[in-house]
């Protein structure tokens, strides 16, 4: 079965640049998507089908997909964006959602 | 404005079966454009997706739990409803119900989510 793999956490100082990878067998020929998730709260939409922000998600958030791996890029990270954050890509072949295993963003 | 809510129970025993019903609004599951999804996450874990309905229909299942879920829509195509049969304490979790674009497969509303505990 496809899978998604996230690291399980990555740490930032406020104001830099944090990245936040998801990798999967050819996962560039699929569209990935974004989720921050706070804690007690509902996932979030932040980037849907690689690159797009939604309305009302702060510039600073972006994404790349290629090859097999998406990213999720935050710059000028703020202790706000302190979170988990979920890829997502669809299937196709299947019309299966597949989730990554999530990543806990520390900003410090 | 799309809002999604799911209801059901809160406390559900073990071998029962497990009805939740998310009601929509701000969109029509008559939009070939879009469906409904429901996804779960365990406390403390990663979120899971467990099955969808589409306008025309379409449905499609988590291949781990696919004998033990069925997904359908009321008449009015405002309300969705997911059975899982057989639950276990393993299945304890907070439920979402959440908007799905047909095409790219992204989730773009989502419900606040109910929490299901399974114990005896």
């Amino acid at each position: 079965s496809y899978e998604l793999t996230q690291p399980p956490s990555v740490s930032v100082v406020p104001g830099q640049t944090a990245s936040i990878t998801c990798s999967g067998d050819k996962l560039g020929d699929k569209y990935a998507c974004w989720y921050q998730q706070k804690p007690g709260q509902s996932p979030v939409l932040v980037i849907y089908q690689d690159n797009k922000r939604p309305s009302g998600i702060p510039e600073r958030f972006s994404g790349s997909n290629s090859g097999n791996t998406a990213t999720l890029t935050i710059g000028g990270t703020q202790v706000i964006d302190e979170a988990d954050y979920y890829c997502q890509a669809w299937d196709s072949s299947t019309a299966h959602v597949l989730f990554g295993g999530g990543t806990k963003l520390t900003v410090l | 404005q799309v809002t999604l809510k799911e209801s059901g129970p809160v406390l559900v025993r073990p071998t029962e079966t497990l009805t939740l019903t998310c009601n929509v609004s701000g969109f029509s599951l008559s939009d070939a454009t879009m469906g409904v999804t429901w996804i779960r996450q365990p406390p403390g874990k990663a979120l899971e997706w467990l099955a969808h309905i589409f306008s025309n229909d379409e449905k499609s299942y988590s291949t781990s739990l696919k004998t033990r879920l069925t997904i359908s829509t009321g008449a009015s195509k405002r309300q969705v409803f997911l059975t899982m049969t057989n639950l276990d304490p393993v299945d304890t979790a907070t439920y979402y119900c959440a908007r799905i674009r047909y095409s790219f497969g992204t989730v773009d509303y989502w419900g606040q989510g109910t929490l299901v505990t399974v114990s005896s």
